[in-house]
């Protein structure tokens, strides 16, 4: 079965300082990866995707995940925090035997202090 | 750009009454999904539909139905709800295929049983 595990429910950084949100993941077979952001009341948003190709993944506002298959890793990253960063991050993979069905990890919250 | 449409955005019920959320996809995408999520809680799948029909089901009850119409919306149908039925419900939908295509998500029906 896919899973993915995100072992920090909250993560605690300093504006301006690098972010580390960690993810990690169990598939059979190739793993399609994913990082979504929730912010209060909202519907998830996309941030990026890892499929195949280069181990570092840029997507949105600033944000970059490395996928690590060794360590069977996919952790969301940013150089320099943003008091606005701070939200509900998810973690997602996609299930290589049905492409319609996605199991999300627990959610890690993000809390940016100025 | 076009986002995926849910309404209504909240909803009050009572213990043993009917509901009905719809949720309209982004034009071209054909496949849908719908979650619920509980407070601090992660999203959990319940069911997806691709070209109108039934693609898989996840933890939906089974007096929850749903089903994909012509035009590719679809309806949640929610009978005898209960307090445990309060939650956010939210609809994604992606193109279709075997791409990895992301999930773009709505912005949610807040469904509060009394």
């Amino acid at each position: 079965a896919q899973s993915v595990a995100q072992p920090e429910d909250q993560v605690n950084v300093a504006e301006g300082n690098p972010l580390t949100v960690k993810c990690t993941y169990s598939v059979s077979g190739n793993p399609y990866l994913f990082w979504y952001v929730q912010y209060p009341n909202r519907g998830l948003q996309f941030l990026l995707k890892y499929i195949t190709g280069d181990n570092l993944v840029k997507g949105s506002y600033g944000f970059e995940a490395e996928f690590n298959k060794s360590q069977t890793s996919f952790h969301l990253k940013k150089p320099s925090a943003l008091v606005s960063d701070s939200a509900l991050y998810f973690c997602a993979v996609r299930d290589v035997n049905n492409f319609n069905k996605f199991y999300f990890g627990s959610g890690t919250k993000l809390n940016v202090k100025p | 750009a076009a986002g995926v449409i849910q309404s209504p955005r909240h909803l009050i019920k009572e213990k043993r009454e009917t509901a009905t959320l719809k949720c309209y996809p982004i034009p071209r995408h054909d496949t849908v999904y719908w979650y619920q999520q509980g407070p601090g809680q992660d999203p959990q799948f319940l069911i997806s539909f691709y070209e109108k029909m039934q693609s898989d089901k996840g933890s939906i009850p089974d007096r929850f139905s749903a089903q994909q119409f012509s035009d590719y919306h679809s309806e949640l149908n929610m009978s005898s709800l209960e307090l445990g039925d309060s939650a956010l419900y939210f609809c994604a939908s992606s193109l279709p295929g075997e791409e990895a295509y992301e999930q773009y998500f709505g912005p949610g029906t807040r469904l509060t049983v009394t």
